[in-house]
């Protein structure tokens, strides 16, 4: 199958700090990337949908200024968590559709955040 | 709104049956997934399904009825090793968005 790969698998930053995840599509092209969170004993929670070269589409409740996508191109996609604060803290997981699975969506590895 | 229900836990018995059921009311509809999670792992691909009837795949089975709104996950001759969250999921016609279910934790008795 089509392989998704997210670095870093985990991080800890200070309060106040930024953070950038990467989502890569390593054998594909990702038409459009999804990002998720998902915290403890809860469900994935999707954040976001991004297009490469257009505007990322947010979820109700998502601030954008807070949670920066970037979807450069058709391999990569970055989450950049600006000015984190221990609430932030969570698994963040993208997500790629365009391999030849169709509309099957191929998972990155996730990252743990943690914001001390 | 969208609204994806399924039970918040289950419990079997190795080398037992189970059914996970998860009806939805979606704004749109692709298809339905069903993915595997295990606790601090990404989830894995379980099945898709478009139309309505059965897929089987190995030991997994899943169903579908659009006009119902309705999907199980079937897992026969369990494992201890499928003691895992189980994702219920809906692709929407606008952008493939994929919405997820809160999920269904297993729990596999010995």
């Amino acid at each position: 199958g089509a392989v998704v790969s997210q670095h870093p698998s985990w991080v800890i930053c200070k309060s106040g700090t930024s953070v950038k995840i990467e989502c890569r599509s390593l054998d594909f092209q990702a038409t459009t990337m999804f990002w998720y969170r998902q915290f403890p004993k809860q469900s994935l929670m999707l954040m976001a949908t991004s297009n490469e070269g257009s505007k990322a589409t947010y979820e109700q409740g998502v601030e954008k200024d807070k949670f920066l996508i970037n979807h450069a191109s058709l391999t990569l996609s970055t989450l950049t968590v600006t000015s984190a604060h221990p609430e932030d803290s969570s698994f963040y997981i993208c997500s790629a559709t365009g391999g030849s699975g169709g509309t099957e969506a191929f998972f990155g590895q996730g990252t743990r955040l943690t914001v001390v | 709104g969208q609204n994806i229900d399924q039970p918040t836990e289950m419990t079997a018995t190795e080398g037992a049956i189970v059914q996970i059921n998860c009806t939805y009311q979606t704004s749109g509809f692709n298809g339905l997934f069903w993915y595997q999670q295990h606790a601090g792992e990404a989830p894995t691909f379980l099945s898709y399904n478009v139309l309505d009837g059965l897929e089987e795949k190995g030991r997994f089975s899943s169903f579908l009825s659009r006009s119902k709104g309705y999907s199980y996950l079937l897992l026969k001759e369990l494992q201890m090793k499928d003691s895992a969250s189980y994702l219920c999921a809906v692709s929407m016609n606008r952008d493939d968005k994929i919405i997820f279910g809160k999920g269904t934790r297993l729990h596999i008795l010995p």
